[in-house]
């Protein structure tokens, strides 16, 4: 069965240094895969898309790479600020139509002054 | 952007009783809702695909008898959970997938039921 994966642990950095989260999908290859950030208690906010035939993508500050060969996604977040502080799932698409998704535990970051 | 609703946002029920979630798309016609179910600390798990004027898709594992979903217009959305007991509670989320775009959903802000 379709496995999504990411890092289970939060991850710490310091303000205005480069975040990297990880998710890493198995048994299947998703079309294109979404990232979206979680608030406490609030519904996910779309992030990024990006699609099987692109490598990267990038919007503002946030960069997705797509890596189908090592079927793995890097979301990367650039001179973090503690406003970036959330949870961050990775939502690869599942092949069974009508647009599912299929979403990892997420990594939580937190960024400190 | 985009909005979806989500009323009531938290909602506090005797076991045994049912409930009602409604889901909204505000400002286009959504196609496609998703419902969703989080327990804390825990990713979000489709329970069902909601297609307007169709029954619903349940995911394996979700009994349809016991999460009624129903997709009567293209901006409304409901999840009756009938019968609830202390283990329905959880956080439920919809999402919206318009008629066109990019692919992506959005999601209302969740709606938190606890059964007593």
């Amino acid at each position: 069965s379709q496995k999504i994966e990411q890092n289970s642990e939060a991850l710490n950095i310091q303000e205005g240094k480069t975040a990297t989260l990880t998710c890493n999908y198995t048994n299947y290859s998703p079309a294109y895969l979404q990232w979206y950030r979680q608030d406490p208690g609030r519904g996910p906010v779309f992030l990024l898309l990006i699609r099987e035939n692109e490598k990267e993508k990038r919007k503002e500050r946030l960069k997705v790479t797509f890596d189908t060969t090592l079927k793995q996604s890097l979301f990367h977040i650039t001179a973090s600020q503690p406003a970036d502080s959330a949870t961050y799932l990775c939502a690869p698409s599942f092949s069974g139509g009508y647009n599912k998704l299929i979403f990892g535990a997420g990594t939580r970051l937190a960024v400190h002054p | 952007g985009a909005v979806v609703s989500q009323h009531p946002s938290w909602v506090i029920c005797k076991s045994g009783t049912s409930v009602k979630i409604e889901c909204r798309s505000l400002d286009f016609q959504a196609t496609t809702m998703f419902w969703y179910r989080q327990f804390p600390k825990q990713s979000l798990m489709l329970m069902a695909t909601s297609n307007e004027g169709s029954k619903a898709t349940y995911e394996q594992g979700v009994e349809k008898d016991k999460f009624l979903i129903n997709h009567a217009s293209l901006t409304l959305s409901t999840l009756t959970v009938t019968s609830a007991h202390p283990e329905d509670s959880s956080f439920y989320i919809c999402s919206a997938h318009g008629l066109a775009g990019p692919n992506e959903q959005f999601f209302g802000p969740g709606t938190r039921l606890t059964v007593l």
